[in-house]
């Protein structure tokens, strides 16, 4: 099965940008993994942030922003406030239905 | 609005079963493929199985393969798990989730494998 790589943490000063990546032990990241990213902090279910890469659901704030960058899916964050402190993860899709999460990232905004 | 709610979790000893129902409201149930994905406790999200809108398509992860089911009945609205032969990893909070973007989860079941 796939592995899919995340930063374990990240800090990032109020105001500031931040990008958060997403990796395939199999290779480049491509529009075909249909990449998902999503929040979730302490005690609640996750929210969807994210779909098919760079799609934005109603909800997701403006100053989030999905990429494909470098061979990895990306989400940027830019203009950092306190309450996006969560943990973030991505999920992607692989041939044969199979979908892997990654490891997530603990954001720190500090 | 949209609202998945679980319900069946509990307390299970080694090798023991349990059934996951997701109720679904808010949405046309019927069109719409769902998953199941779990955390374990203080750990990350892992994908555990999906089913197509009609229920003829299902897929599971490795670690759930031969011992879970997931079904549907789209005249109740409902998504299933059936879990057999359960093991102590398993213990975790089980969330369902509605394809089409991923875009609504439930607030998950707390599911806990003990003896």
């Amino acid at each position: 099965q796939a592995v899919v790589t995340q930063e374990p943490s990240l800090t990032v000063s109020p105001g500031g940008t931040v990008t958060l990546t997403c990796g395939s032990s199999t290779g480049a990241v491509t529009s075909g993994h249909y990449a998902y990213w999503f929040q979730q902090k302490p005690g609640q279910a996750p929210r969807t942030l994210i779909y098919h890469a760079s799609n934005k659901h109603s909800w997701t704030p403006a100053r989030f922003s999905g990429s494909l960058l470098g061979g990895k899916a990306a989400l940027t964050l830019s203009g950092a406030q306190p309450d996006d402190e969560a943990d973030y993860y991505c999920l992607l899709s692989y041939s044969g239905g199979d979908w892997v999460f990654g490891g997530g990232t603990k954001l720190t905004v500090l | 609005q949209v609202q998945l709610v679980e319900s069946g979790g509990g307390v299970v000893q080694p090798g023991g079963s349990l059934r996951l129902s997701c109720e679904a409201s808010g949405f046309t149930f019927s069109t719409y493929g769902m998953y199941w994905v779990r955390q374990a406790p203080g750990k990350g999200l892992k994908w555990v199985a999906f089913i197509r809108n009609d229920g003829y398509y299902k897929f599971y992860a490795d670690s759930v393969q031969g011992r879970f089911t997931i079904s549907r009945d789209n005249s109740k609205n409902t998504l299933y798990l059936q879990m057999n032969s359960l093991r102590v990893e398993d213990t975790a909070v089980y969330y369902c989730g509605k394809s089409g973007g991923f875009d609504y989860w439930g607030q998950g079941t707390l599911v806990t494998i003990s003896s």
